[in-house]
């Protein structure tokens, strides 16, 4: 089944460490983003990338970093200058063609411990 | 103020109501607008998809965008339990801006049977 991958399903941070979501697809999609989604505020973009090796901003990327080495990954990780980290984040994908029509992966639970 | 306004609800109807989902927003340059729907710890699905003015309809799905007013809607026909879910109203100016979505806050909607 083609689809979007995330893991884990529920992660626990400590102070001061960096974590990593990982990001999945196999959609053949060349776009993924991350967005970050708080209990009554939707989901706001971190960062987004259209093309192997290239990736952008969102409008909340301090305290986030990504990476985009192959077409099919688009992992997230949470660094320690992150101060509110807990939330649900959701990777998603999109076809390269202006296209408006996100996919989502089922989202990872961060939690700080 | 957010560019995109949601009543967050929750909205609570028995079976077979018709429901109306609305969001109002402040940049007049968004020309592509989404609903998604999202149950419960999980991703986002697309659910409508409307460019630029118009009534979109789909099986017991409507969606209504009025640009002059900045008021988007979407309507539900013959409510089902399955309904229930958050409804995310979102956005986008279109052309290079791919998935960089601006969302609603969401609307919890539990339809009773």
């Amino acid at each position: 089944d083609g689809g979007i991958t995330q893991s884990p399903k529920y992660l626990f941070r400590k102070e001061g460490q960096n974590v990593t979501l990982s990001c999945e697809q196999n959609l053949n999609h060349d776009a993924m983003y991350w967005y970050r989604q708080d209990p009554g505020q939707g989901l706001r973009l971190i960062y987004y990338s259209q093309i192997v090796n290239d990736f952008q901003k969102g409008d909340i990327a301090e305290g986030y970093s990504v990476s985009r080495e192959k077409k099919e990954s688009f992992p997230l990780t949470v660094t320690s200058a992150q101060k509110n980290p807990t939330a649900f984040y959701l990777c998603a994908s999109s076809m390269q063609d202006g296209a408006k029509k996100l996919f989502f992966g089922s989202g990872t639970q961060l939690s700080v411990l | 103020q957010k560019e995109v306004e949601q009543d967050p609800g929750p909205l609570s109807v028995p079976e077979g109501a018709i429901v109306s989902l609305n969001c109002t927003y402040s940049n007049s340059a968004f020309q592509y607008f989404m609903w998604y729907r999202q149950y419960s710890r999980k991703g986002p699905e697309l659910l409508m998809y409307t460019y630029s003015s118009g009534n979109k309809e789909d099986g017991r799905f409507t969606a209504q965008v009025d640009k002059s007013s900045k008021y988007i809607s979407l309507f539900i026909r013959d409510s089902q339990p399955s309904d229930s879910a958050t409804y995310l109203c979102a956005m986008t100016v279109g052309g290079t801006s791919y998935g960089k979505l601006t969302f609603g806050q969401g609307t919890i909607l539990t339809v009773h049977p």
